[in-house]
């Protein structure tokens, strides 16, 4: 069954620096999200993107967050300058017809 | 926007008992109801869902009603199993591209 995969599993980065969060969607699907989870928390809604363009944002995806599909399989997101409080779990998922799958998720921890 | 709220906040039954999970949502325009079992450290997995067209849908041991008028939504698990522990979240959906709102959750315990 295909599944939406993410890299890495873990990242530790410093205060003040760059992560990029890797997912592959599902090859089919035409909705892609990101979504974050601090530890013990619901699931929070960061962006959603369809038709190479974001559909839909959060309060959270300020101007430190962007998102990209550089190619026809990876979907990307991008913190500039991390803050304590990006400390997070982070799903992608992508969708059709609105049913979202999710991947495994990329902790992040910031230093 | 909306807001989904989720009871109760945690469930403890006895293997072989039934548990329901309930939901309510604050946007009359949401159509659509995932449920989610997240086991410790893995992914939200979707268990079963529903559309606004439908009142009640059943898969196996696992039940979703839905009423539009009081706009509210349950999950029911019958005949549970120890693997059936988890936390289980509900969520709505107001279109095809956008967001799903989730609740906060329910970490269900099924004990022996």
């Amino acid at each position: 069954e295909p599944e939406v995969t993410q890299t890495p599993s873990h990242q530790v980065t410093q205060m003040g620096q760059e992560v990029i969060l890797r997912c592959v969607p599902i090859s089919n699907h035409l909705y892609f999200y990101w979504y974050r989870q601090i530890l013990g928390q619901k699931v929070e809604f960061l962006v959603s993107f369809y038709n190479n363009e974001i559909s839909e944002k959060s309060e959270i995806f300020d101007d430190q967050f962007s998102v990209e599909r550089p190619d026809g399989s990876n979907f990307t997101l991008k913190i500039r300058s991390t803050k304590l409080e990006d400390s997070a779990m982070y799903f992608c998922a992508s969708g059709v017809d609105r049913v979202a799958f999710f991947g495994q998720g990329t902790r992040l921890t910031v230093v | 926007g909306e807001n989904v709220e989720q009871h109760p906040s945690t469930l403890s039954v006895q293997e072989g008992d039934s548990a329901v999970i309930k939901c309510t949502y604050s946007d009359s325009a949401s159509n659509y109801f995932p449920w989610y079992k997240q086991e410790l450290g893995k992914r939200p997995q979707l268990i079963i869902d529903i559309r606004s067209n439908v009142g009640e849908k059943k898969d196996q041991r696992i039940a979703v009603t839905l009423n539009k008028t009081a706009k509210h939504f349950s999950l029911h698990i019958t005949e549970t199993q120890p693997e059936d522990s988890a936390v289980y979240f509900c969520a709505a959906n107001t279109g095809t591209a956008s967001k799903l709102t989730f609740g906060t959750g329910t970490r269900l315990q099924v004990t022996l």
